[in-house]
């Protein structure tokens, strides 16, 4: 069965703390994506990483960066955590299919 | 520029049929994707068009039109499980997603 997981379900951070969100799947897919969620604004697309060692900038990518050091594994780093990323983040991972399939999600405030 | 629009939310009764429409304008086209995504849940997905036409997946169908740039999801026999948002998203290129904001499904008795 296919599986995504990210490492909390709900984050408290303060503003100005460096944050990690952690994102691994099970399916040898080639490809991860990272995006927040928020009320009338819908999915948005942060980064994503088509291999090792590559990222690539999504359309809100401002204040994030990413680190895929290993096929499974797509973190999201919030170098110094504001206010105005208070959301819900959802890591996704796909192969060739086209077929994105999404992790829980973590619903991180900042306070 | 990117533009995905679809309702904020509709209504339907259990056993009736219900059309949720998505309208888009993106720079780039390969295929339309509708995900359902019920409260405090990931998003799951439940279909791909990248030609013109109707395809038909048990009680959800989705029709494309690329030429109008509309798309269509068609629940039939509605359950109140049913009862979620559903997610229009186009795939820009290289599988780089653009949602709309989503459609809020309330199924009642």
């Amino acid at each position: 069965d296919v599986k995504v997981t990210q490492s909390s379900r709900y984050l408290v951070k303060r503003t100005g703390e460096k944050v990690f969100l952690e994102c691994v799947q099970d399916m040898d897919h080639e490809n991860m994506f990272w995006y927040r969620q928020d009320p009338g604004l819908g999915l948005r697309l942060i980064y994503f990483s088509y291999d090792v060692k590559m990222k690539e900038k999504g359309d809100i990518p401002e204040g994030y960066s990413v680190s895929r050091e290993k096929k499974e594994r797509f973190s999201l780093i919030l170098e110094s955590a504001s206010t105005n990323q208070t959301s819900m983040y959802l890591c996704a991972s796909s192969s060739k299919t086209y077929e994105q399939y999404f992790g829980p999600g973590t619903r991180l405030t900042v306070t | 520029g990117q533009n995905i629009d679809q309702p904020t939310e509709m209504t339907a009764t259990e056993g009736a049929i219900v059309q949720i429409n998505c309208t888009y304008q993106t720079s780039g086209f390969n295929g339309l994707f509708w995900y359902q995504q019920h409260a405090g849940e990931a998003p799951t997905f439940l279909s791909y068009n990248v030609l013109d036409g109707l395809e038909e997946k048990g009680r959800f169908s989705s029709f494309l039109s690329r030429s109008k740039g509309y798309s269509y999801l068609l629940l039939k026999e509605l359950q109140m499980k049913d009862s979620a948002s559903y997610l229009c998203a186009t795939n820009t290129g290289f599988q780089k997603l653009v949602f709309g904001t989503g459609t809020r499904l309330l199924v009642s008795p």
